[in-house]
């Protein structure tokens, strides 16, 4: 079946240090690919998202980066900071026929990112 | 603006009791989401509503597990009989209108013992 995953389930970074989160997917249909932020005993939160046909999206210190030909989308977290200690997530899903909203989100397994002071 | 409320944030029971979890969307988004999320694992999507219309409940064990919206507002997840595999976080989230930013509660731990 289709499915959502990351490459690496724990990353720890110095505070300061640039950092970058990897997922691969494996549904080619996908429209629209998401990064959310856990904190712990927290729900999800929205980072940024990115349409299929784009490779590149730059949001306030993130950046996520698709790379089709492989099926993998990261996110780039620069100067991090304690605060962005948490677990992230990829999402993907269909769009709607006009482009315009998500359809059903499928979550991956989730990076636990830890930022050391 | 108030975010998407639920009760209660934690339950114990016993394999094979009943639980019930509640969910108050933010004010005026039309489309609720209940999704379970097992330790370690992403969120996955139990029942999708608009108004209080099913939209997507393919992934609802329907033989023990229920959800309402009644008035289109608050909504109740219900499990009965409860197994151990039922352990997780139930999440609740809304959007404004279907496929919108979704907004997500912080969850109800529920561990079957």
């Amino acid at each position: 079946g289709e499915s959502v995953g990351l490459h690496l389930p724990t990353l720890s970074v110095q505070e300061g240090d640039n950092s970058i989160i990897n997922c691969a997917y494996s549904n080619s249909a996908s429209d629209y690919f998401i990064w959310y932020k856990q904190e712990s005993g927290k729900g999800p939160q929205f980072i940024i998202d990115i349409r299929s046909n784009m490779d590149k999206r730059q949001g306030q210190r993130v950046t996520v980066l698709l790379n089709k030909t492989v099926k993998h989308l990261s996110l780039q977290i620069a100067a991090t900071q304690p605060g962005d200690s948490a677990v992230y997530f990829c999402a993907e899903t269909r769009g709607n026929a006009g482009g315009t909203s998500y359809g059903k989100l499928t979550f991956g397994q989730g990076t636990i990112l830890t930022v050391h002071p | 603006e108030a975010g998407v409320a639920q009760s209660p944030r934690y339950k114990i029971i016993e394999k094979r009791q009943s639980v019930a979890f509640w969910c108050n969307p933010i004010s005026g988004h039309a489309t609720l989401y209940w999704y379970q999320q097992i330790l370690g694992q992403g969120p996955k999507l139990l029942i999708q509503f608009q108004n209080n219309g099913v939209v997507d409940d393919s992934q609802l064990p329907k033989d023990r597990f229920s959800a309402e919206r009644l008035k289109g507002v608050d909504s109740t997840l219900k499990i009965q009989p409860a197994k151990l595999e039922d352990s997780a976080v139930y999440l609740c989230a809304s959007s404004l209108v279907a496929g919108g930013l979704t907004f997500f509660g912080q969850g109800t731990r529920l561990t079957v013992v």
